[in-house]
């Protein structure tokens, strides 16, 4: 299909080990999202790519979260030494440009477990 | 701060019914964006509707409205005639200007709506 996909759906890992998640956006598309969702909760910004750049990396939780984006396609998600409370979904979305009004495409989600 | 409040975190309404999920929103731009999403029990996030903070006319796509009142900063999403597949969480959204440039987008906690047969 030719919607937002990422990799893998689950991941299950042991605390302090490090983690990739990967996001294949829509082609075409410039502007890149990662969220986090607890489990209940709502969507936590986390980081936004215009192309290859994030020009804000404020909302990543600590420094053992980082992100790219390489070719203006596909993101990874790294977090290194992973805590119990980096569980969550973590959710993609792309769109076709920026701006207030916006669609984004979200992916399926890569569900974290950290035991 | 909490920027994007949802006070119902559960609804419930009956099948062909009307129901309204609240959502209010706190910003100092004047420039922003309000969206409202569904989220299945599958887990993906689907787009529902769009409002912008200029435009004059209340949204509508389909039977989902968006009761747009600035002064109050509230965009009630209203959904008309229930249908059972409207079971989901609900979650209102805005999209504000990044300081560094870019745009961010603000999810509130969501609210599960529960439709009654």
């Amino acid at each position: 299909g030719a919607g937002v996909s990422q990799s893998p759906s689950n991941k299950v890992t042991e605390k302090g080990k490090d983690v990739e998640l990967r996001c294949d956006p829509i082609s075409g598309h410039t502007a890149l999202y990662w969220y986090r969702q607890s489990l209940g909760q709502g969507l936590e910004f986390l980081i936004y790519f215009q192309g290859n750049s994030a020009p804000d990396k404020s909302g990543l939780p600590s420094d053992r979260f980082s992100a790219e984006r390489t070719g203006g396609s596909v993101s990874t998600l790294t977090i290194q030494r992973t805590q119990q409370e980096d569980s969550a979904v973590y959710l993609c979305a792309s769109s076709l440009r920026t701006g207030l009004r916006e669609t984004q495409y979200f992916g399926p989600g890569t569900r974290l477990l950290v035991l | 701060a909490q920027k994007i409040t949802q006070t119902q975190p559960g609804m419930f309404v009956q099948e062909k019914e009307a129901v309204t999920l609240d959502c209010t929103y706190d910003t100092s731009d004047q420039s922003y964006g309000l969206f409202w999403y569904k989220q299945p029990s599958s887990g993906e996030m689907i787009f529902l509707i769009y409002q912008g903070s200029y435009d004059e006319q209340n949204a509508t796509e389909g039977r989902y409205s968006l009761n747009f009142q600035k002064a109050r900063k509230s965009a009630n999403l209203v959904i008309s005639a229930s249908q059972l597949g409207d079971s989901a969480m609900y979650f209102c959204a805005m999209r504000e200007p990044f300081n560094t440039g870019g745009f961010k987008t603000i999810f509130g906690a969501g609210t599960r709506l529960f439709v009654k047969a």
